[in-house]
């Protein structure tokens, strides 16, 4: 089966650059999207297609894939971004996710 | 307005079953792939199964044998038949539609599935 590996946990000050990576076995030749859930909420897709933002979620979300990692980019993070992260691909019908990663904004 | 609505979620023993449901509304539901997606507390979102449009069915290694998905498309709605269940199903359990880019767009609230003695 396809796994993709988060970080537990990463801490960011506001108004910093928060990075979180995704890595996989040759996931650069997927497609990752990331969601964003915060407590008591569904999860929401913040990028697709690796780089691509949907309508409503702020310039400061980015995304990159290449290689075996895929990572999210937060810029000028603010106290609302603390979440969980998901990354997520496909291997063929079947949607794998990251074991999720908490952003703590401090 | 696009809707989906879990329920069914409730306390079982182990070793029993229980049927979740999700009612859509606001979109042609028999022109998507439909799936279900758990989180466990204090775990992450885990992918449990999927139906396509065409009826075609596939499940996490975890549940194989155990869990069947169906869909009713007259009645709009999604179904997981969850048989043998165990401590480690208990979960958060979200409908989610698949749309373009293969986008997980739409989830529902989510039913709570406790498996408890």
């Amino acid at each position: 089966s396809y796994d993709l590996t988060q970080p537990p946990s990463v801490s960011v000050s506001p108004g910093q650059t928060a990075s979180i990576t995704c890595s996989g076995d040759k996931l650069g030749d997927k497609y990752a999207c990331w969601y964003r859930q915060k407590p008591g909420q569904s999860p929401v897709v913040v990028i697709y297609q690796d780089n691509l933002r949907p309508s409503g979620i702020p310039e400061r979300f980015s995304g990159s894939n290449s290689g075996n990692t895929a990572t999210l980019t937060i810029s000028g993070t603010q106290a609302m971004d603390e979440a969980d992260y998901y990354c997520q691909a496909w291997d063929s019908s079947t949607a794998v996710f990251g074991g999720g990663t908490k952003l703590t904004v401090l | 307005e696009v809707q989906l609505v879990e329920s069914g979620g409730g306390l079982v023993q182990p070793g029993g079953s229980l049927r979740l449901s999700c009612a859509a509304s606001g979109f042609t539901f028999s022109s998507y792939d439909m799936h279900w997606v758990r989180r466990a507390t204090g775990k992450g979102l885990e992918w449990v199964s999927t139906i396509g449009t065409a009826g075609d069915t596939s499940y996490a290694g975890s549940v194989k044998g155990r869990f069947t998905i169906s869909r009713e498309n007259a009645k709009n709605s999604l179904y997981l038949q969850m048989n043998s269940l165990r401590a480690g199903d208990t979960a958060v359990y979200y409908c989610a539609r698949v749309g373009s880019y293969r986008i997980f767009d739409y989830w529902g609230q989510g039913t709570l599935v406790t498996v408890s003695s």
